[in-house]
C-alpha cells in the first residue's frame, strides 16, 4: 500500500463550489505539505503543517484553507473554486529535524469549469 | 529569494545516449539540493540529493555534483533507457520557511526513444 494517499485522484467541479481534497499518510511523519503544480511553473507551496496544532501559509495560500485532523491526515479545501485553481495538487510529508526529503502522494487532478 | 532554474524541455534522446539536465540555483547560505523524478501519472520521488558543496549524489545510474562556485547541480546519466522517460525537478531546501520547505524548478521532461 502507498505511504501517502490522496483522494480523489481526479475531480471536475464548477465555479463557486466548495471542494475538499484529502491526504493520508502511514509514514508516521509529523510534517505535511500541500503543493500545486502548473505546467511550466514547477510546484508551489500552498500550506504546511509541522504537527496537529501547527498550520502555516505557504507561497500561494489565497483561496485555500486546510485542516490537520490528525497526525496522519491533512485536508485542503477550496471554499469557492475558480477556474484558475485548475491544477495538479500534491500532498507531501517529511520527518522533522534536519531531514529535508519529502515523500509525495500520487496527486489530485482538479478541473474547475 | 531562493530560486531554481532548469533547462527547458522536452529533451528527446535515443536509448543509450548521454543525458545532462542543467540546474542552477540562487539561494542564501548553504542549501541542500535535490533531484526529484515524476513518472507519468505518479507523484514525485526523490532521485538523489547532496547536502554540502562538492558532494555527489547518485542513484539508479544518475549523478549530480553540488557545485557552489557555479551554483549548479546538473543531472547526468551515461546511458539512458526508455524507462527513464519522466519529468525531472531540481529543488533546494534553502531560506524558504527556514529550510523547512522545498523550492522547485519548473521541471524538465525527458523522452527516451527506443
Amino acid at each position: 500500500d502507498a505511504d501517502v494517499t490522496q483522494t480523489p485522484r481526479n475531480r471536475i467541479t464548477k465555479t463557486g463550489k466548495r471542494i475538499m481534497l484529502e491526504c493520508s499518510q502511514t509514514k508516521g511523519h509529523d510534517r505535511m505539505y500541500w503543493y500545486r503544480q502548473d505546467p511550466g511553473l514547477g510546484l508551489r507551496l500552498i500550506y504546511y503543517s509541522f504537527d496537529v496544532k501547527d498550520i502555516n501559509k505557504g507561497e500561494i495560500s489565497d483561496g485555500y484553507s486546510v485542516s490537520r485532523q490528525a497526525q496522519a491526515k491533512f485536508s485542503l479545501s477550496l471554499e469557492s473554486a475558480i477556474p484558475n485553481q485548475t491544477a495538479l495538487y500534491f500532498c507531501a510529508t517529511s520527518e522533522g529535524g534536519r531531514s529535508y526529503e519529502q515523500y509525495f502522494g500520487p496527486g489530485t487532478r482538479l478541473t474547475v469549469t | 529569494g531562493d530560486s531554481v532554474t532548469q533547462m527547458e524541455g522536452p529533451v528527446t534522446l535515443s536509448e543509450e545516449a548521454f543525458l545532462t539536465i542543467n540546474c542552477t540555483y540562487t539561494a542564501t547560505g548553504y542549501p541542500s539540493l535535490f533531484w526529484y523524478v515524476q513518472y507519468p501519472g505518479e507523484g514525485l520521488q526523490l532521485l538523489l540529493k547532496a547536502t554540502k558543496a562538492d558532494d555527489k549524489g547518485s542513484n539508479k545510474g544518475f549523478e549530480a555534483t553540488y557545485r557552489k562556485e557555479t551554483t549548479s547541480f546538473h543531472l547526468e546519466k551515461g546511458s539512458v533507457q526508455v524507462s527513464d522517460s519522466a519529468v525531472y525537478f531540481c529543488a533546494l531546501s534553502g531560506a524558504l520557511l527556514g529550510r523547512r520547505a522545498l523550492t522547485f524548478g519548473s521541471g524538465t521532461r525527458l523522452q527516451v526513444q527506443p
